[in-house]
């Protein structure tokens, strides 16, 4: 199975900042990733898929990037709605597996 | 408008079953792969099984494996988990989540708002 490591488990930032979650996979799963973004109490939405594809209405400040085992997740700007959890998930093949998850707080 | 909405969760003591289901609207389900996936509370996401839009096609996650069971009724429009011998390591939210079909990989573009599964004596 294709481990997924997600860092930092928690980030604070304040509005206006610009801040970046990594996501290493265990072997290289040929840009077959995707990040979401989980607010409390509701079901997680699909931001970027593909690694870099924004999916329809995610605004443009949100960006993914990297390659072979290596991707990050880059917010521009941060807004209140930001503030969320995010996961980075291999979308390569079954079993698919998940990033543990990042918090990302107001500080 | 796409909707995903799950049922069936509750309250079940361990070595029980329960099943759940997901009622799916606003898209033509009978084309579209779907899938379990659950978090527990305070913590990440773990899938937990895919069928395809046909049902020729079924996964499990090694966890679940051997006790549970998806399944879909494309006239209905719905989704099904059959789950037993469930344990307290079950306890869970559990979302139904479409698969995309952007791109022909493994990415979740739909999901409900969850049905909350409890294991406990």
């Amino acid at each position: 199975d294709i481990q997924m490591t997600q860092s930092p488990a928690s980030l604070s930032a304040s509005l206006g900042e610009t801040v970046t979650i990594e996501c290493l996979a265990s072997e290289d799963i040929y840009d077959i990733l995707a990040w979401y973004q989980q607010k409390p109490g509701k079901s997680p939405q699909l931001l970027i898929y593909d690694a870099s594809s924004l999916h329809t209405g995610v605004p443009s400040r949100f960006s993914g990037s990297g390659s072979g085992t290596q991707y990050s997740l880059k917010i521009n700007s941060l807004q209140p709605e930001d503030f969320a959890s995010y996961y980075c998930q291999n979308g390569l093949s079954a079993p698919l597996t998940f990033g543990s998850g990042t918090k990302l707080e107001i500080k | 408008e796409v909707q995903l909405v799950e049922s069936g969760g509750g309250l079940v003591q361990p070595g029980r079953s329960l099943k759940l289901s997901c009622v799916a609207s606003g898209f033509t389900f009978s084309n579209y792969g779907m899938n379990w996936i659950r978090q527990a509370p305070g913590k990440g996401l773990e899938w937990v099984a895919y069928i395809s839009s046909g049902s020729s096609y079924i996964y499990y996650a090694e966890t679940v494996k051997g006790r549970f069971t998806i399944s879909r009724d494309n006239a209905k429009n719905t989704l099904y988990l059959q789950m037993t011998s469930l344990r307290s390591e079950d306890t869970a939210l559990y979302y139904c989540a479409r698969l995309t079909t952007v791109v022909s990989y493994w990415y979740f573009d739909f999901w409900g708002p969850g049905t909350m599964v409890t294991v406990s004596s």
